[in-house]
């Protein structure tokens, strides 16, 4: 099993430029999630998912979107870039459990810098 | 508002001894925790966890301690070993199905082991 992947490692963005960052999961989980993890700030959730054609948001949306089109993958866009989204990014997967207690599995990140 | 907060940005032991990590909370419906470690350029790993029924729990030489009425969780490593090198995320979860996992992490501790 390779578990969480992520696709690209690294990525360099002109301000305004879009691009889309993949991750794949092969682990049947239900529950994905997106983070974005800064200097001194730790790991924050941007959006989720709970199943297949299903999103949400979390703590820090604003100008990011997402798709769940097949279970085993999780799309994040960033329509128009900005200097404020040069971050560390990282996709979670986890497994759907009776009273929300379980284990996020965590891919490898996307390092992206906005120019 | 940090709801999960580890106050020491960094932490320096000697092989051997015990590394103590402490992370506090402030949302008293938080009723799980986890503690995940990271090595640079790789995702978050689950170390352990420790659901609010118990105040310990103890996987090898790895243990976590849960004060609720002090809002308060401590990962004791002993003895610490230079490949624990790492930096270590506290993270908590609401009760519930409708929580969907989502975990709120801290900022992180940079714990270094020196042989």
């Amino acid at each position: 099993n390779a578990g969480v992947t992520q696709t690209p490692k690294f990525r360099v963005l002109k301000t305004g430029q879009s691009m889309t960052l993949l991750c794949a999961q092969d682990m049947n989980h239900e529950y994905m999630y997106w983070y974005r993890q800064d200097p001194g700030m730790g790991l924050r959730l941007i959006h989720y998912s709970v199943g297949e054609g299903t999103t949400a948001k979390g703590e820090v949306p604003d100008g990011y979107n997402v798709s769940r089109l097949k279970k085993q993958n999780f799309l994040l866009g960033l329509e128009s870039a900005a200097p404020s989204q040069t971050s560390v990014y990282f996709c979670a997967s986890s497994l759907r459990l009776a009273g929300g207690y379980n284990e996020q599995f965590f891919g490898p990140g996307t390092r992206l810098t906005v120019l | 508002d940090q709801q999960v907060k580890q106050n020491s940005p960094s932490l320096s032991v000697q092989e051997g001894r015990i590394s103590i990590l402490n992370c506090d909370y402030t949302n008293s419906m938080f009723d799980y925790f986890l503690w995940y470690k990271k090595y640079p350029a790789e995702g978050p790993t689950f170390l352990i966890s420790i659901s609010s029924i118990k105040d310990k729990n103890e996987d090898g030489r790895f243990t976590v301690f849960l004060n609720k009425s002090a809002k308060h969780l401590s990962l004791h490593i002993v003895p610490s070993q230079p490949g624990d090198s790492a930096v270590y995320f506290c993270a908590a979860s609401l009760a519930g199905g409708t929580s969907y996992g989502k975990l709120t992490f801290g900022q992180g501790t940079i714990l270094t082991v020196h042989p």
